[in-house]
């Protein structure tokens, strides 16, 4: 049983550029959620999709923005790329139908490493 | 503004030395608390939920427990690949969806 995959798994790019990072949930998961991860943070929520819908967002400028297709798959777009923006990007996805009293774990991938040169 | 903090910060302990990490919340109506272990590298790896104050878990060493404003993951008698960093995050009533972490106890555990 695959658990969430992530690509790339590391990235370079300069001040100004546009990234696109993905994700692929768990199998039998249907929402998908991003973090932000500074080096020697806690993982800071970006937003989460389900049924191809933004749901939630963190404190995360519109540079960010993302999207979620029919097979559950999502992607990560940052525009204007900035120096601060170097971090560990975790996808996390979790399963809307089997949620227990509205909570549950979710389970996360390797995220992607990106750096801003 | 719902909040979670972890200490300390970093904690070194011998093989076999017995230690708690804590876990501190301010939230409005929590709906779960989890711990979570992450390696360098890697992303966070789910330990446990825990609901309602007073709620216990264990899993071989470890051992989680709540109350209304904190949280104590309990190690005992750690070994070396006990090292990690641990997370604590909650879930708040007021937002469905997000989950908040804490900044993580780097704990490493000498042979």
């Amino acid at each position: 049983d695959a658990g969430v995959t992530q690509s790339p798994t590391h990235l370079i790019k300069t001040r100004g550029q546009q990234v696109t990072l993905r994700c692929s949930p768990k199998s039998g998961h249907d929402t998908v959620s991003w973090y932000q991860q500074a080096l020697g943070q806690g993982p800071q929520f970006i937003f989460q999709y389900y049924e191809e819908e933004e749901r939630q967002r963190g404190n995360f400028p519109d540079r960010f923005s993302g999207h979620q297709f029919p097979n559950y798959s999502s992607e990560l777009n940052v525009n204007a790329l900035l120096l601060g923006d170097s971090a560990l990007y975790l996808c996390a996805s979790s399963s809307i139908l089997n949620a227990d009293r509205g909570n549950q774990p979710q389970h996360f991938g390797d995220g992607t490493r990106l750096s801003i040169l | 503004e719902d909040q979670v903090t972890q200490s300390p910060e970093a904690l070194r302990l011998q093989e076999g030395e017995s230690s708690s990490l804590n876990c501190s919340y301010t939230v409005s109506g929590l709906r779960g608390l989890f711990w979570y272990r992450q390696d360098p590298g890697k992303g966070p790896e789910f330990l446990f939920t825990l609901y309602s104050a007073g709620e216990e878990k264990e899993k071989e060493r470890l051992k989680a427990t709540l109350t209304k404003k904190e949280s104590f993951l309990h190690i005992t008698a750690p070994k070396p690949e006990d090292s990690a960093t641990y997370l604590c995050a909650v879930q708040a009533g007021t937002s469905y969806d997000k989950v908040i972490f804490g900044p993580g106890t780097s704990l490493s555990v000498i042979p």
